[in-house]
């Protein structure tokens, strides 16, 4: 069972919708990342959350929205979406430690949901 | 120039075979260096840390070479359930920049 808990799994949504994908960790990690993948892509980074705040976005469109209401929970809010944008989109969680030991700041994804945008 | 650099393959070998995926990054400030699997439509999963020492987990080896800033894996003794994309992650000190190789296709033939 992976740590980092994703939801929904699967997600059909029109391009007037607003949806959101939900991710919960109890892990105590002070990090947390929302990645978008394409097929046969690696993971892109979206946006990362260090100690609650946002610490990194990576030149997102504002159609994404992240919100991190504490430190186990991160969302992410849809509206506008355009079919592009359907991807598998990961979760993932580390203990965010500034010059950590090689090994010890390992990332954690969740399973992943699946987005698809009509 | 990218963070890091694979070889996307794919590499198609044989069972019992032995295959060694590199992967090189372009920061000598690099801190850490993770191999990650991904299975089809599923999320990345830890394979092993790479510590400056090599280390070894069963029939992986995993290898650091700071000098030429490269990190190899090997797998020795191929399954077919090795099937599968490796990753290449390394980290910077801050320690929540985790940068992806574009992973390497690995299928193993019966």
């Amino acid at each position: 069972d992976t740590e980092v808990t994703q939801t929904p799994k699967h997600l059909v949504m029109g391009m007037t919708n607003k949806k959101s994908l939900k991710c919960e960790q109890h892990m105590g990690h002070r990090a947390m990342y929302w990645y978008k993948q394409k097929a046969k892509k690696p993971p892109e980074l979206m946006f990362v959350y260090s100690y609650e705040k946002l610490s990194i976005n990576e030149s997102v469109p504002s159609r994404f929205s992240p919100e991190c209401p504490n430190s186990s929970l991160l969302n992410l809010h849809l509206h506008a979406l355009q079919p592009e944008d359907s991807a598998l989109y990961l979760c993932a969680s580390s203990q965010g430690i500034a010059g950590a030991i090689s090994g010890a700041n390992v990332l954690t994804f969740g399973a992943g949901s699946r987005l698809t945008v009509l | 120039r990218k963070e890091v650099e694979q070889d996307p393959g794919p590499f198609n070998v044989p069972e019992g075979a032995t295959v060694a995926f590199n992967c090189t990054y372009s920061n000598s400030a690099s801190q850490s260096f993770f191999w990650y699997r991904q299975d089809c439509r599923k999320e990345p999963k830890l394979l092993m840390s790479v510590y400056s020492s090599g280390n070894e987990d069963g029939r992986f080896t995993a290898q650091l070479n700071r000098a030429s800033q490269y990190i190899s894996l090997l797998i020795r003794d191929s399954k077919l359930s090795d099937s599968a994309t490796y990753l290449c992650v390394v980290t910077l000190y801050t320690g929540n920049q985790f940068y992806f190789g574009t992973g390497t296709s690995l299928t193993v033939i019966p």
